[in-house]
């Protein structure tokens, strides 16, 4: 089975250009999220969904961030304009419905640079 | 707000050893589930282990198991026999209901041949 795509893998870009990252969840599955991962923050959750609704957008740093899900197969993260404070790995993460014990199963992530 | 800690930001031990990472968490939930995450510099997040609160049972998964203790708050992971591929940024996380992950910030695991 296909795991979490997301893509691109790496991107390089000069700060203040819009940044467009992708994800296509597992067949099925119900929840998506995006986390992002830097060395002084960690791990940490940006937005959810179910269903393609969002759920919890605290994690959102600012206007300049927003995510769609269009569809249950389909989800962007858009920053428009970009910062260099935005570099960090993007990952995508889907799970099934359930009670909570379903993990998240995470794609390969993005690497976003801003110059 | 929930939290969890890795004390040890750095191990290394010598292939074929057993090794111990640590994970506390702070929550008031009574149910809850516990996972530990692998990260190898292909930066890929791999599952290796998950918990549930309710379970006294400690989970195992071939090498590796866990030591749960709830009313401590700790769930530290133990690989034995470990492998050069077990090389790794390891990180505990904590998630309430079908909700976000809360993770700690890391060890990095090396094992060296």
């Amino acid at each position: 089975d296909a795991g979490v795509i997301q893509s691109p893998r790496h991107e390089v870009t000069e700060m203040g250009q819009e940044v467009t990252l992708r994800c296509k969840p597992i067949s099925g599955h119900d929840y998506l999220f995006w986390y992002r991962q830097t060395m002084m923050r960690g791990l940490e959750l940006l937005i959810y969904f179910n269903n393609n609704v969002p759920i919890d957008d605290s994690g959102m740093p600012e206007d300049r961030f927003s995510a769609k899900m269009p569809n249950a197969s389909f989800s962007t993260l858009k920053i428009q304009p970009s910062e260099p404070r935005d570099s960090a790995v993007y990952f995508c993460a889907s799970s099934l419905p359930g009670s909570g014990n379903q993990p998240q199963h995470f794609g390969d992530g993005t690497r976003l640079s801003i110059l | 707000a929930q939290t969890v800690t890795q004390s040890q930001p750095e191990m290394s031990v010598q292939e074929a050893e057993t090794v111990t990472l640590s994970c506390t968490y702070d929550t008031s939930e009574s149910n809850y589930y516990l996972f530990w995450y692998k990260q190898p510099p292909s930066r890929q997040m791999i599952l290796v282990i998950r918990q549930e609160a309710y379970k006294q049972q400690n989970a195992t998964e071939n090498r590796f198991s866990v030591n749960f203790q709830k009313a401590a708050k700790s769930f530290s992971l133990k690989i034995s026999d470990s492998q050069l591929g077990d090389t790794a940024m390891y990180f505990c996380a904590f998630k309430r209901g079908a909700q976000k992950l809360v993770f700690g910030q890391g060890t990095r695991l090396t094992i060296n041949p």
